[in-house]
């Protein structure tokens, strides 16, 4: 099992520019996550799926959308990158729904400079 | 908002010495995990405490969690150059979020 998945690794963008980071898992987890993590602020929660067809706001919600596209897949979309989304973007999945017992499972991440 | 405070933030310490980590709230939490993140990786998962006042021991690391829930700490044992990484704290609340904290970095030098 390859586990989470996310691409592209790296990229770059103008200010303005938009993209799209993809995410997969094939642990069959209901659940699904995107963080944003920045030196000294740990990691931020953006959105989340608690299922298939739900997805709600995080912590940090604002100049991002999110899609699941079914159970395996879960896209992050910035339509106008700023400088200050310039960060690492991490994927996670869990089973059951989040709840205090779960372990979230992470991707390797991508490393996302905004010029 | 930044829930979850670490100290320290960094840590170099030489193999074989012992050392704490504390994560620290104002809030009150269901559960707090703990995770070490290697640079380039995604965070992995060492340990879940769930009741105020438990302690977890996984080999050579211990981990509290405050009576009150609100606070917990790591300590590490003899630490090794394999010890080495990023340590996040994450706090789960009743709204079903987990917030991590802001991260210590290890360096155990050989």
């Amino acid at each position: 099992n390859a586990g989470v998945t996310q691409t592209p690794k790296f990229q770059v963008l103008k200010t303005g520019q938009s993209m799209t980071l993809q995410c997969a898992q094939d642990m069959n987890h209901n659940s699904m996550y995107w963080y944003r993590q920045d030196p000294g602020m740990g990691l931020r929660l953006i959105y989340y799926s608690a299922s298939e067809g739900t997805t709600d706001k995080g912590e940090v919600p604002n100049g991002y959308n999110v899609s699941r596209l079914n159970k395996r897949e879960f896209s992050l979309r910035l339509e106008s990158a700023a400088p200050s989304q310039t960060s690492v973007y991490f994927c996670a999945s869990s089973e059951p729904p989040l709840s205090y017992y779960n372990e979230q499972f992470f991707g390797p991440g991508t490393r996302l400079t905004v010029l | 908002t930044q829930l979850l405070e670490q100290s320290p933030q960094f840590l170099s310490i030489q193999e074989g010495e012992n050392l704490t980590v504390y994560c620290n709230s104002s809030s009150v939490f269901s559960s707090l995990q703990w995770y070490r993140q290697e640079p380039g990786e995604g965070p992995v998962l060492l340990v879940t405490v769930v009741t105020g006042g438990e302690v977890k021991k996984l080999k050579r690391l211990t981990f509290q969690f405050g009576d009150a829930r609100k606070d917990s700490s790591l300590h590490i044992t003899a630490a090794q150059p394999g010890d080495t990484g990023l340590y996040l704290c994450a706090g789960a609340t009743t709204g079903n979020q987990f917030y991590f904290g802001t991260g210590t970095s290890l360096t155990v030098i050989p």
